[in-house]
């Protein structure tokens, strides 16, 4: 199994445009999580989704964020207008029904200028 | 509310000692527990975890956890660390309900001098 894939894994954008990360699960894997991870502000959980659909978004910082699940094997992270403070390593995560066990994607570092 | 406390921000160790990293949680009901570590520019990894059955569990590297319930602790050993070992722990909660959804810690940075 190829893990949770995220792309890109690097991102480097100017402040006001748009960014959008990509999480592919694991196959199989029904719940799916957004992080972010700051030295700041540690591992925050944005938002996750239980067979597509959104459960909890109260993580989500603002209404800049937007996250969607349109089908069972790919999850968007949106961010619009990107801010500097957005800059951050974005985690996704995904579990199956038969485990709790969360698998971590690489994540991606986003910087915005 | 249910959250997870990890009293050690940061750790400070030379090779060949002792590590006992310190995980409490707030809820009194059925619990599973992880402990993830990250190493310097990488993502979180599992170490160990415990569903049920014994309380003390051998994960990777030489890791182990004991759950104690009455304290509601799940504390982290390795009897000798190695420099490798350096990295970031988090210890992780699934409280009862509420999905496939972890209340982490603030995570501790554990640095292993040579």
């Amino acid at each position: 199994d190829a893990g949770v894939i995220q792309s890109p894994r690097h991102e480097v954008t100017e402040m006001g445009q748009e960014v959008t990360l990509r999480c592919k699960p694991i196959s199989g894997h029904n719940s799916l999580f957004w992080y972010r991870q700051t030295m700041m502000r540690g591992l925050e959980l944005l938002i996750y989704f239980n067979n597509n659909v959104p459960i909890d978004d109260s993580g989500m910082p603002e209404d800049r964020f937007s996250a969607k699940m349109p089908n069972a094997s790919f999850s968007t992270l949106k961010i619009q207008p990107s801010e500097p403070r957005d800059s951050a390593v974005y985690f996704c995560a995904t579990t199956g029904s038969s485990t709790d066990t969360q698998y971590f994607g690489p994540g991606t570092r986003l910087t915005v200028l | 509310a249910q959250s997870v406390s990890q009293h050690n921000h940061h750790v400070i160790l030379s090779e060949a000692a002792s590590l006992e990293l310190g995980c409490n949680y707030s809820y009194g009901g059925t619990v599973n527990l992880f402990w993830y570590v990250q190493y310097p520019g990488q993502h979180l990894q599992l170490l160990l975890k415990y569903f049920s059955g014994d309380p003390l569990v051998k994960g990777i590297k030489g890791f182990e956890a004991e759950f104690i319930k009455s304290k509601f602790s799940f504390n982290l050993r390795k009897p000798s660390v190695q420099w490798s070992d350096t990295a970031e722990y988090f210890c992780a909660v699934k409280f009862s309900g509420g999905y496939n959804k972890l209340i982490f810690g603030a995570g501790t940075r554990l640095a292993v001098h040579p």
